[in-house]
């Protein structure tokens, strides 16, 4: 079945201590983005990467990391976590024509920053 | 940067036809997408329009406006499982999709 899938679904961290939530798709994507969703805020994005090793900041990159070892993978690192990063978070994939087939979003992680 | 307007909630009858607009401000356009979302699931990918008209999809629709930066998604007859948010995204160069704030739809019988 082709999906992204995220790990873990939730999450609950004390400040600053390291976490990463991975994502993988197994559609051979070569597009893929992380999104987190605040209520009244919509879908804001992190980061995105066009391809292996190509990443880049989207609306609200800061206290993020990312890397696209692999074209499969994109995991989100929050080096040491804050209360503001509180948030639903989605990892999406597209293939590279554009944005006619969609984005395919992950089920989501539920983070909690205690 | 880019900013996207839409509605923050409609509210419609079972079998009713509703129309959720969006205008954008952007400085590259590639195409306006709709996604819907049920509460506690992921947004799900509805049409994509790179082009001025309308693009059907069974019960349904979504418009482009280039010239006006705005559009539409229209939902004919409506149902109870139509009960969701409905994002517009706009998409600029490096494939890069923004999103608007989102129009919470409540459908009531």
């Amino acid at each position: 079945e082709a999906q992204v899938t995220q790990n873990p679904r939730y999450l609950i961290t004390v400040t600053g201590k390291k976490l990463t939530v991975t994502c993988s798709q197994n559609m051979n994507h070569e597009y893929m983005s992380w999104y987190r969703q605040d209520p009244g805020l919509g879908l804001r994005q992190i980061y995105y990467s066009m391809n292996v090793e190509v990443t880049d900041k989207g609306d609200v990159p800061e206290g993020y990391k990312v890397s696209r070892k692999e074209k499969r993978n994109f995991p989100l690192i929050l080096e040491s976590p804050s209360p503001n990063q509180t948030s639903l978070y989605f990892c999406a994939s597209s293939f590279s024509s554009g944005t006619a087939h969609g984005y395919t979003f992950g089920s989501g992680t539920r983070l909690t920053v205690v | 940067g880019q900013s996207l307007e839409q509605p923050s909630e409609v509210t419609a009858v079972e079998g009713a036809i509703v129309q959720i607009n969006c205008t954008y401000q952007t400085s590259g356009f590639y195409g306006l997408s709709w996604y819907q979302q049920h509460d506690g699931g992921a947004p799900t990918f509805l049409s994509y329009n790179a082009l001025d008209g309308l693009e059907e999809t069974g019960r349904f629709s979504s418009f482009l406006s280039r010239s006006d930066s705005y559009g539409y998604l229209l939902l004919q007859e409506l149902q109870m499982k139509d009960s969701a948010s409905y994002f517009c995204a706009v998409r600029e160069a490096g494939n890069m999709l923004t999103f608007g704030g989102g129009t919470r739809l409540m459908v009531k019988p």
